[in-house]
This record gives structure tokens, C-alpha cells and sequence, in this order.
């Protein structure tokens, strides 16, 4: 596709459930990032993968929170018992090397837990 | 640790008046400073950065190592221009970006 796509877009989940977050780069990125952008906030890093490896986890909030990327292409973002705090858009951004600018965004999921 | 600041959540200003977006970091080394604009339903995207040292729809921002500061300037506003604007930075060898709260820009006809 033209650009990295995200789904769902939208997601309700009730406290306790577990949920997973798509992410599809684009075609050749080697960088994937996962943000997470609580109401009101900018986005903040979670996680980074070169192709297949996660190299940095060092901004999930919690054990809950898994990323994989297996194959080095479409990555997903999976937080397990979800609570309330976890209310918020994550946004998946790639680009084409490592420190490659721009990361090229997602339009996000925006995740609700009831 | 590396902290980005945008003082101003929300900024109005009418059709050709200048505008300034304001935007302070925290880095002790040398970081790369990026605006990045996210207009309504429509993705985040890179707007400028600094080593570019270009002008984007009009926009400009110059680096300040002295007073840490990476303004986003244009002279004359125009009622596109209106959007949610984040500073961001990507300090040392790093390549997260770190974000500031953002400031909605709105420019009134």
C-alpha cells in the first residue's frame, strides 16, 4: 500500500480482555515504531523494531504489553488484562533505515477500555 | 533525559497575521529538532527539520542552541495552516522520537 496501515481503527474493549493492534509498514521499511498517545498528549515511544528484531522495549508501561514483528514486515502490538489507563491511540510508524527520517505514521487505533 | 516543551496548548490568530509556535527542549547534547503537523483526519506527518534549513508551506524554524528553543514560524497565517503542531526531538545516536504536547494552531477568516 501507499502508506502504513493500522487496524482496527477503532477498538472497545472492557477491562480485563485482551486486545491486539495491527500495524502493516511500508513495503522495505526496516524501522517500526509503536507510540502511544494518550487524549491531550503527544505521542510517546513504546517500542522499536529492526526488521524482525525488537531492539528497543524500554517505553512499554508494563509486562501487559507484547510487540512482535516476526517475519520483519506487519507488526503487532498486544496488551493482555487491558485497564483503564490503557485507553489511548497507538500509532505505528516506519521508515526506510534506521534513523531514517521521517517515520512515516499510521492513522492509529484508538483503543477504549470500559 | 530528553524533555520537549510546547507552552501554548491552544493559539488563534486571523488570516495573514504572523504566528509563532513555541517549542522549548531538554537535551545536554546536540539533538535533531522536527515539527511534525497533523491536519484534521488526516495522519501525523513531517512538516520541517532543522538540518534541512528549509521553508515548508511557508513555515520556518531555526535552531537556538543558547536558549534550547526550535520556534515554528510563518509571516503570514493562512486558515489552512490550521492543525495540531508537535515539536518533537531525536537526541545522540538515538532514534525514538520524543514529542511535546502539541499546540492547536487555528486561523480564523
Amino acid at each position: 500500500g501507499a502508506g502504513v496501515s493500522q487496524s482496527p481503527r477503532y477498538k472497545v474493549a472492557k477491562r480485563g480482555q485482551d486486545v491486539a493492534l495491527r500495524c502493516d509498514p511500508i513495503s522495505g521499511h526496516v524501522s517500526l515504531f509503536w507510540y502511544q498517545q494518550a487524549l491531550g498528549q503527544g505521542p510517546e515511544f513504546l517500542t522499536y523494531f529492526q526488521n524482525e528484531a525488537q531492539l528497543d522495549k524500554s517505553g512499554l508501561p508494563s509486562d501487559r504489553f507484547f510487540a512482535e514483528r516476526p517475519e520483519g514486515s506487519v507488526s503487532t502490538l498486544k496488551i493482555q488484562r487491558t485497564q483503564q489507563e490503557d485507553s489511548a491511540v497507538y500509532l505505528c510508524a516506519s521508515s526506510f533505515r534506521v534513523r531514517d527520517q521521517p517515520q512515516h505514521f499510521g492513522d492509529g487505533t484508538r483503543l477504549s477500555i470500559l | 533525559a530528553q524533555r520537549v516543551t510546547q507552552p501554548e496548548k491552544l493559539l488563534s490568530v486571523f488570516k495573514g497575521a504572523p504566528v509563532e509556535l513555541k517549542c522549548n527542549y531538554s537535551y545536554s547534547g546536540s539533538p535533531e529538532l522536527f515539527w511534525y503537523v497533523q491536519y484534521s483526519r488526516q495522519r501525523l506527518q513531517l512538516l520541517l527539520r532543522h538540518i534541512s534549513r528549509e521553508s515548508i508551506k511557508g513555515f520556518t524554524a531555526d535552531l537556538n542552541k543558547g536558549e534550547t528553543s526550535f520556534h515554528l514560524k510563518k509571516p503570514f497565517a493562512q486558515e489552512e495552516d490550521s492543525a495540531m503542531y508537535y515539536c518533537a526531538l531525536i537526541g545522540g545516536s538515538n532514534y525514538k522520537l520524543t514529542f511535546g504536547k502539541g499546540t492547536l494552531l487555528t486561523v480564523n477568516p
